[in-house]
């Protein structure tokens, strides 16, 4: 049933390590998206594929890379994790780019 | 650049009381605007929208409309539940070029009972 999925749902790691977050859509739709929410709520776009192309890429560190499977896979892998990407990451999808975006639940990210 | 200025919270109101949450915008042309909302533990929701000029947007009571002669798409609710406790995040997709959303700082709101 549900839309928008991520795994984990929850995620503590050592700074330094590499993991991946990874992300499913059930819609049928286009496009996917990842965004970061701070500590303080703010939520920023990082990524956004059309059709398994890239076309929306923020100015992130290159540890940070999406790799689209498929049209309903969207994952995130980070290298080399830092105490400063901690924060609860969300995946979201949409029919197309102007459509009504669908959000997952979110993965918490803590890097000690 | 684009950018959505929320006012800052948290908002505690009792039960029944009248709701306004301000949000104002900056950008080129005429964007679509957005409230989502995001409970607690879960992903964002979309609670309405407006898409042009004196568009009102509404949904389970809440209400909002574009104002383009102030830049502003303020939330309002006339009698708010504890249910409604919950992160209000205005945000905003530009009519052209990079079509991603550009989300205010979000504004939580506690209803007590």
């Amino acid at each position: 049933d549900t839309a928008v999925s991520q795994t984990p749902k929850y995620l503590v790691t050592q700074m330094g390590n590499d993991k991946s977050i990874k992300c499913e859509q059930n819609l049928g739709h286009d496009t996917m998206y990842w965004y970061k929410q701070d500590s303080k709520k703010f939520l920023k776009i990082m990524f956004s594929y059309n059709n398994k192309e890239l076309i929306i890429n923020e100015t992130v560190p290159n540890r940070f890379s999406p790799k689209s499977p498929d049209k309903a896979h969207l994952n995130l892998h980070i290298n080399s994790l830092e105490l400063g990407d901690s924060a609860v990451y969300f995946c979201a999808s949409s029919q197309d780019p102007m459509d009504e975006q669908f959000f997952g639940p979110g993965t918490r990210l803590t890097v000690l | 650049g684009n950018s959505v200025t929320q006012m800052e919270g948290p908002v505690t109101l009792s039960e029944e009381a009248f709701l306004t949450i301000n949000c104002t915008y900056t950008a080129t042309g005429y964007p679509s605007l957005f409230w989502y909302v995001q409970y607690p533990g879960e992903g964002l929701q979309l609670l309405l929208k407006a898409t042009k000029a004196d568009d009102k947007g509404s949904n389970k009571g809440f209400e909002a409309t574009y104002r383009k002669e102030t830049t502003s798409f303020h939330l309002e609710k006339g009698s708010v539940q504890v249910s409604d406790s919950a992160v209000y995040f205005c945000a905003l997709r530009p009519l052209t070029g990079r079509r991603a959303l550009t989300f205010g700082s979000g504004t939580r709101l506690q209803v007590q009972p």
